[in-house]
């Protein structure tokens, strides 16, 4: 069973762009949602991430907003650029479950310049 | 801080055989976990442990073996390889939340650069 499933699998975008990526989730229990981030042969490294206490949180271009009730949340790049190139990979954890994460399957972002 | 680290990088097997895998971390993390990365399919977790001398199972855990005996160092062991086991492996540590580390970095897992093993 799924637990967190990430749309869409791969994404291109022209430079400059908005890129999207959406993950939804079953499981209530779950209290921190972290984006991933990788670059081809290398391990994934935390971009940003939020908890169900807010709806939006904003890094510079990287924005995550939280529906609660609808139980989804997604990446937003603003002025998408190549270097944003990569592997995104969602992912969700709960209190009390030795901070394991459950990740969606990835969406490989190409930005084209 | 060489953060996290694995060894081998890259490692070719025959069927039947046997390796470990090794990383090691030096950011005195509590919570340590084994991933295997396949296309398509995200990153699973094999085993983890949220201490020394402790393991549990993860999602994928048939098949692989993992001891702590260090509190730095985690290794994830194959007893007799199989095909389906060509993958790329990810090791990560984190804080815990009950050790007390810092708020901001609760539940973020640090990665090392993966070890590709195909088996043959």
């Amino acid at each position: 069973q799924q637990q967190v499933k990430q749309s869409p699998q791969s994404l291109i975008v022209q430079k400059g762009g908005i890129s999207i990526i959406n993950c939804a989730y079953e499981n209530t229990a779950f209290d921190y949602f972290p984006w991933y981030q990788q670059f081809p042969g290398k391990g994934p490294a935390l971009l940003i991430a939020i908890r169900p206490d807010v709806s939006e949180k904003k890094e510079g271009r990287f924005t995550i907003s939280f529906n609660k009730s609808a139980k989804q949340f997604s990446l937003h790049i603003m002025d998408s650029q190549p270097g944003d190139s990569a592997t995104y990979f969602c992912a969700a954890s709960m209190q009390g479950g030795s901070e394991k994460l459950v990740f969606g399957k990835g969406t490989k972002l190409t930005v084209n310049p | 801080n060489a953060g996290v680290t694995q060894t081998p990088k890259f490692r070719v097997l025959k069927t039947g055989q046997s390796m470990t895998l090794l990383c090691a971390q030096d950011m005195n993390h509590e919570y340590m976990y084994w991933y295997r990365q396949d296309p398509g399919m995200g990153l699973r977790l094999i085993h983890y442990s949220v201490g020394e001398g402790t393991t549990a199972k993860g999602e994928v855990p048939d098949g692989y073996n993992v001891s702590r005996l260090k509190k730095q160092n985690f290794l994830l062991g194959l007893e007799s390889a199989a095909p389906s086991q060509t993958s790329v492996y990810f090791c990560a540590s984190s804080y815990s939340r009950l050790a007390g580390g810092p708020v901001r970095s609760y539940n973020e897992q640090f990665f090392g650069p993966g070890t590709r093993l195909t088996v043959l």
